[in-house]
């Protein structure tokens, strides 16, 4: 069964840093392009991070600079580290598996859909 | 960035049809990128509703189907449910920047009368 896990969320001043951990289980992480994609409170989803099964990763421009993607393969595990945070950063932040899909012509679905999502953990920067 | 709009709101009676709608732009939708739609119950994480623009995942009532034309792309909920009542947000992807730019629209309540 597919399970991700986040951890690491938390309260921390503007400036501050925190590192987010996703704990994947019942798939390899790296075989996957995995994302983080956060909520403020009350607001809608906004996609944060992927960073693809071959190891390359993109950023939203919103965060760009700041935040870092990355995984760790022995461990099955993905991370955001998050710098220099902003109020406007304060949301639930969901590691979310993307899957390869296909329509009924073989062509890959694009975006790639995703396919689980972890509970989510809160972040919350605030002086 | 281009932007997915979807209306706030919608609702329905139990047992009628509601639409929500997804629009986007000859960048995104317009330029042949599929769209997902994601269902949020109250207080948890989304749940893939439909992906490339018309299919059900398993487990996912035929109830809820989805199309796309043009720049467009709408979810369908027929036989209305109590337990439909949820967040419901379309997803796409914008070429008009560089890099990876997944989009999400912004969201649509519905409420189930």
């Amino acid at each position: 069964e597919v399970q991700l896990v986040e951890s690491g969320g938390g309260l921390v001043q503007p400036g501050g840093s925190l590192r987010l951990s996703c704990a994947a289980s019942g798939f390899i992480v790296s075989t996957n392009d995995m994302s983080w994609v956060r909520q403020a409170p009350g607001k809608g989803l906004e996609w944060v991070s992927v960073i693809h099964s071959g190891g390359s990763p993109d950023y939203a421009d919103s965060v760009k600079g700041r935040f870092t993607i990355s995984r760790d393969s022995s461990r099955n595990m993905l991370y955001l580290q998050m710098n220099s945070l902003r109020v406007e950063d304060t949301a639930v932040y969901y590691c979310a598996r993307l899957h390869d899909y296909y329509d009924s012509s073989g062509q890959p679905i694009r975006p790639s859909p995703i396919d689980y999502w972890g509970q989510g953990t809160l972040v919350t920067v605030s002086s | 960035q281009s932007v997915l709009t979807q209306p706030p709101s919608v609702s329905g009676a139990p047992g009628q049809r509601v639409t929500i709608s997804c629009t986007g732009s000859s960048s995104d939708i317009g330029a042949g990128y599929d769209v997902q739609w994601y269902q949020q119950l109250p207080g948890t994480a989304p749940k893939l509703l439909i992906f490339g623009n018309t299919y059900r995942p398993s487990g996912v009532p035929d109830r809820f189907s989805g199309s796309k034309s043009g720049t467009s792309a709408s979810l369908a909920i027929t036989g209305l449910q109590a337990e439909d009542e949820a967040d419901y947000y379309c997803q796409s992807y914008d070429n008009s920047l560089s890099g990876w730019n997944v989009l999400f629209g912004g969201g649509t309540k519905l409420t189930v009368l």
